[in-house]
């Protein structure tokens, strides 16, 4: 398996600039989610779902779009950049996540984004 | 005040050294979790616990629920050990995706 998988790897925007990140895992996981890791803080979540089709808003789901049309994918949009979303950004897995299941997340490598 | 707090933010050890890391959350949990960011930004799962101890090689979890109190342990730590450790709690009750953060622990083991 190759867990979870993040593209690029590391992406350089202007302000106003879209793009997608890419995430996919190959774990057959219910539950995955995005997050930003910014100097000084703890890594803030921005989006998670628990199945194909559901999505819903994290801590900080501004100025950020995702889907789930599929398991296995998981997209974060961009859609206008600005210096604020300059992070580094991890997509994570796991099983289902019904309310007090204990399962460990599995997390990409991450990708490390500047917005000029 | 953050729902998770972490000490220290930075240690330094020498190798063989035995390292405690603590994690105090003021929320109710139905998990703890404690994580390893690797100096190439790569994050593992260590452990997952809602009670009791868990050990892993040198590595030991302890969770204390009514203190609401985590510690990891390092054993006999080595230069390999030198990363980031970051707890994180599940919130009891909370949405599904309410995983909280510490801000971490910066480990460095020196030879």
């Amino acid at each position: 398996n190759a867990g979870v998988t993040q593209t690029p790897k590391f992406q350089v925007l202007k302000t106003g600039q879209s793009m997608t990140l890419q995430c996919a895992q190959d774990m057959n996981h219910e539950y995955m989610s995005w997050y930003r890791q910014d100097p000084g803080m703890g890594l803030r979540l921005i989006h998670y779902s628990v199945g194909a089709g559901i999505t819903d808003q994290g801590e900080v789901p501004n100025g950020y779009n995702v889907s789930r049309s599929t398991t296995e994918d998981f997209p974060l949009r961009l859609l206008s950049a600005a210096p604020s979303q300059t992070s580094v950004y991890f997509c994570a897995s796991s099983r289902s996540d019904v309310l007090g299941s204990r399962d460990t997340q599995y997390f990409g490598p991450g990708t490390r984004l500047t917005v000029l | 005040k953050n729902e998770v707090e972490q000490s220290p933010q930075n240690l330094t050890a020498q190798e063989g050294e035995f390292i405690t890391i603590n994690c105090s959350y003021s929320v109710g949990i139905s998990a703890l979790h404690w994580l390893q960011q690797h100096p190439g930004g790569g994050i593992v799962s260590l452990f997952m616990l809602s009670s009791g101890k868990k050990k892993h090689g040198r590595l030991i979890a302890t969770i204390n629920i009514q203190e609401k109190h985590s510690s990891l342990h390092i054993t006999a730590s080595h230069p390999r050990d030198s990363a980031v450790y970051i707890c994180a709690v599940r919130n009891y009750g909370g949405s599904q995706g309410n995983l909280i953060f510490g801000k971490g622990t910066k480990l460095s083991v020196k030879p």
